[in-house]
């Protein structure tokens, strides 16, 4: 079945410090695969996507994310997080069809 | 500014009551959907529209209809409120093919007594 796995529900990382989160997808073919972040209380913000050509994906805030194929990944990194970085992070697909398919989600805890 | 616009942002409702949820986007966005977020299972979708007049099911549409009568707006609607449905709900609109990204508003916090 296709899925969207993000298998840390929750990560502490040190402010300057680098940061990645993990997200798993199982499909037959290249999803179409996005992340998004939550604020606090807040909707959903699209940090990048991915559907097709060079695998390092470049987004806002200074994210970055890379597909890799031979491992079923698209890891969100970030080389040094900030205050205002701390959320929950979702990694997303709708495999090419109508329903986007969730990950349960990322809680980003940052201390200083 | 353009966006998803969705109404009211806080809602309690008792066991029974039916409401509804509105949504509105101005972007001339064909492709809508409602989603409900619960602690540790992401978000789920609920109903989805890929323009005026089409609509179809999702994950968890059980105890929820909608109806896509213009561009604009996908109203959700409650019709006998559970305690089960007490959630976040959020909708989303999305431009031209599923690469595109999707835009989401801010979302509706409803609790059913």
């Amino acid at each position: 079945a296709q899925s969207v796995t993000q298998p840390d529900i929750h990560i502490t990382v040190s402010e300057g410090a680098s940061l990645e989160l993990r997200c798993n997808y199982s499909y037959g073919a290249t999803p179409y695969l996005f992340w998004y972040v939550q604020s606090p209380g807040q909707g959903l913000q699209l940090l990048l996507k991915y559907f097709s050509g060079d695998t390092l994906v470049q987004g806002i805030k200074g994210f970055e994310a890379e597909f890799k194929r031979s491992q079923s990944s698209f890891n969100l990194r970030k080389p040094s997080v900030h205050w205002s970085d701390a959320a929950e992070y979702f990694c997303l697909s709708n495999f090419g069809n109508e329903k986007l398919t969730f990950g349960t989600g990322t809680r980003l805890t940052i201390i200083p | 500014n353009a966006g998803v616009t969705q109404t009211p942002k806080f809602q309690v409702l008792k066991t029974g009551q039916s409401m509804t949820l509105q949504c509105a986007q101005d972007m001339n966005h064909e492709y809508m959907s409602w989603y409900r977020q619960d602690p540790g299972m992401g978000l789920r979708l609920i109903h989805y529209s890929v323009g005026a007049g089409i609509t179809d099911q999702g994950e968890v549409p059980n105890g929820y209809n909608v109806s896509r009568s213009t561009t604009e707006d996908f109203p959700l609607r409650l019709l006998s409120a559970a305690p089960s449905q007490t959630s976040v709900y959020f909708c989303a609109s999305r431009e031209g093919q599923g690469f595109y990204g999707y835009t989401f508003g801010s979302g509706t916090r409803l609790t059913v007594v």
